[in-house]
């Protein structure tokens, strides 16, 4: 199986500030890097695509870049409705699998 | 829009079947490229994988789950469901299906309890 691994498991920021989340592949998954967005109590919404393409109407704070192994989630200009829990998820062979979970707590 | 939609019951007994079907509306569950899936979430934990449906009807299951699952469709019904036999209490969590491709799973279904327990 394709481990993700996802760092830091939890970060504090303040509003306004710019972080970013690392997901790290087991082998080379190419781009095949998804990322999600969850809310308490809501299924996770997809963010990111094929490690970079922004999924419509998902604000352009959001971005993603990488390949191979490692890739990286930034959220610049936090937003309020920005913490919250984050995930990543490798789509190049099965068994899919996601990483651990970021959450994004305020400072 | 393709929305998805879980339902089943909300507390099943050690050693029975799960048995949980996702209605799809605002599409075709026979769009080609797409497959069909079931995910789960532990209380406070992250995401597992449990199986997908291709378009084509082939089916895939994580290995650490296989011998207990099968997921099937039902165009006529535009659904699709998921069993899973001998459950115990390791299999009380939110199950989620979705509808998936190389680029992501999209849209999600609002997610289901499921509450194994006698």
């Amino acid at each position: 199986d394709v481990q993700m691994t996802q760092s830091p498991s939890s970060l504090s920021a303040s509003v306004g500030d710019r972080v970013t989340i690392t997901c790290r592949a087991s082998q080379s998954i190419g781009n095949y890097l998804n990322w999600y967005q969850q809310k308490p109590g809501k299924a996770p919404k997809l963010l990111i695509s094929t490690a970079s393409s922004l999924q419509s109407g998902v604000p352009s704070r959001f971005s993603g870049s990488g390949s191979g192994t490692d890739f990286t989630l930034s959220i610049s200009y936090l937003q309020p409705e920005d913490f919250t829990t984050y995930f990543c998820q490798q789509s190049y062979i099965t068994p899919l699998t996601f990483g651990g979970g970021t959450t994004v707590e305020i400072k | 829009q393709v929305q998805l939609q879980e339902s089943g019951p909300g507390l099943v007994k050690p050693s029975q079947t799960l048995s949980l079907t996702c209605n799809v509306s605002g599409g075709s569950i026979s769009s080609a490229g797409y497959y069909w899936s079931w995910m789960r979430q532990h209380p406070g934990k992250g995401l597992e994988w449990i199986g997908y449906i291709y378009y084509s009807g082939r089916t895939d299951y994580n290995p650490s789950l296989k011998s207990r699952v099968s997921i099937s469709v039902d165009t006529s019904k535009i659904q699709f469901s998921l069993k899973m036999t001998s459950v115990t209490a390791a299999d009380t969590a939110m199950y989620y299906c979705a509808r998936g491709r190389h680029t992501g799973f999209d849209p999600w279904g609002q997610g289901t309890l499921v509450t194994v327990s006698s």
